[in-house]
């Protein structure tokens, strides 16, 4: 798996945009992106996964530049409810079934 | 639409006795997972079953663990005469395959805690 490097923690306030950008400069051809999002005491959710340009689903965006070298998840018009860690991962199709969560992305939404 | 379900949520056992944590996966969902979660750290991987086959079980102790995914029922990990270092958070993930668009969803865990 592709090592990971992210902020470990970030502030915002209630209707801004959060952006977390994650550092990946040794992805494989082969690797995908995928984020994660836990909130205490729950399980990791699945947020996005995408291999190269811009990936949009009902939750988040996901940017990813031509040298796949990093890639930023766009939070738009965050709650207070989307206080939670966010993580990053890296890995490839067939292989990279052993996930491996680091410290991740303290998000912390204020009011 | 029920998620992966996974009880207990929490469990609380004294050395030496068993442990057993239970996860049913997503319906259509053929491939389990389970991670570890020790306080102040990420989740772990332990392993990887399909339907009556482990697949890899190279992140799970040699001695005291075990999983099982049997033909019906649930996916059972099972921690024997358990000591307090296995006080975690245990949880189990699932998915259609390990390719790309086959995500893995995880489950509320089970909290386990040693006396």
């Amino acid at each position: 798996l592709a090592k990971t490097t992210q902020p470990i923690s970030m502030d915002s306030y209630e209707g801004q945009e959060v952006n977390i950008t994650c550092s990946h400069n040794n992805i494989a051809t082969n690797d995908y992106i995928t984020w994660y999002q836990q909130f205490p005491s729950q399980g990791p959710r699945f947020i996005i996964q995408g291999y190269k340009t811009k990936v949009t689903n009902e939750v988040a965006s996901l940017f990813i530049p031509a040298d796949r070298k990093s890639s930023t998840l766009s939070l738009p018009r965050v709650s207070l409810s989307d206080t939670a860690v966010y993580y990053c991962l890296v890995g490839d199709s067939w292989g990279d079934y052993k996930l491996s969560f680091g410290a991740g992305t303290t998000v912390t939404v204020r009011a | 639409n029920a998620g992966v379900m996974q009880n207990p949520r929490h469990l609380v056992r004294r050395r030496g006795q068993e442990a057993r944590l239970r996860c049913s996966p997503m319906k259509g969902h053929s491939h389990v997972y389970w991670y570890r979660q020790l306080p102040e750290e990420g989740l772990k991987f332990m392993v990887y079953l399909q339907k009556e086959n482990i697949i890899d079980e190279s992140g799970m102790p040699k001695e005291r663990f075990s999983a099982e995914f049997p033909k019906e029922g649930p996916s059972i990990l099972r921690i024997q005469q358990v000591v307090r270092g296995d006080s975690a958070a245990y949880f189990c993930a699932s998915s259609t395959g390990t390719g790309e668009g086959q995500p893995q969803h995880f489950g509320d865990g089970t909290r386990l805690s040693i006396l």
